[in-house]
């Protein structure tokens, strides 16, 4: 069974700190997402990693897929108020199911 | 702009009441799903769908069942409501998995 673990849970910060989430797995993901949701709404999907190593930038927000293809990260420079949410990595697995594997999420909480 | 609809915001059933959530998306996507989401646990998959009349069981299927009639409706059912069932319902649709889900804004279900 694949998984996806995401690091930490949650996350209180004050407004112009930087942080980063973590998304762990054993598995190889032949892609892997970021979705943000913000409270009472769907998940919206930020971004898609396919290569390994590969980095892609919103804005503030930077995300990496690992060279193994096996782990992401995403890291906010100089977070404000708007980044509050919920982020999910999601992984495109193997066997061509068509389903994304969730991880449990990060809670983050950005305070002005 | 793309969409995923889903058409209800908030519900409020009593216990053994038959629930239908409906969703519809306008972007021609072969695959639909259906996810419950609540605190600590995430993002659970309860059906899918990769075709018109086709379904498959995700993690959670008992208590539902789903409908799909046409390629842009996927309906949820709860055969019997009961209070466990209360939760956040999520919907989306994809292209393929690597392409990312879209979802709707989601059904809060309160059973009383």
């Amino acid at each position: 069974t694949q998984l996806l673990e995401q690091s930490p849970q949650f996350l209180s910060i004050q407004e112009g700190e930087n942080l980063t989430v973590y998304c762990n797995s054993s598995s190889v993901f032949s892609s892997l997402q970021w979705y943000r949701q913000e409270p009472g709404e769907g998940p919206v999907l930020l971004v898609t990693v396919v290569t390994g190593g590969e980095v892609k930038k919103l804005k503030r927000l930077t995300f990496q897929f690992g060279d193994a293809r096996k782990d992401s990260s995403l890291h906010i420079t100089a977070a404000q108020p708007g980044d509050t949410g919920l982020y999910l990595c999601a992984g495109d697995g193997s066997g061509n199911t068509g389903k994304l594997i969730f991880g449990q999420g990060t809670t983050l909480q950005v305070k002005p | 702009d793309v969409k995923v609809t889903q058409s209800s915001r908030y519900l409020v059933k009593r216990t053994g009441e038959k629930v239908f959530l409906e969703c519809v998306q306008d972007m021609d996507h072969e695959n639909m799903f259906w996810y419950r989401q609540d605190p600590g646990l995430g993002l659970r998959l309860i059906y899918f769908s990769y075709d018109v009349k086709m379904k498959e069981k995700g993690d959670i299927p008992e208590g539902y069942s789903v409908s799909r009639e046409k390629k842009e409706r996927f309906s949820l059912i709860l055969e019997s409501a009961s209070t466990n069932q209360t939760s956040m319902y999520l919907c989306a649709s994809s292209l393929w998995a690597g392409n990312g889900y879209t979802f709707g804004s989601g059904t809060r279900l309160t059973v009383v």
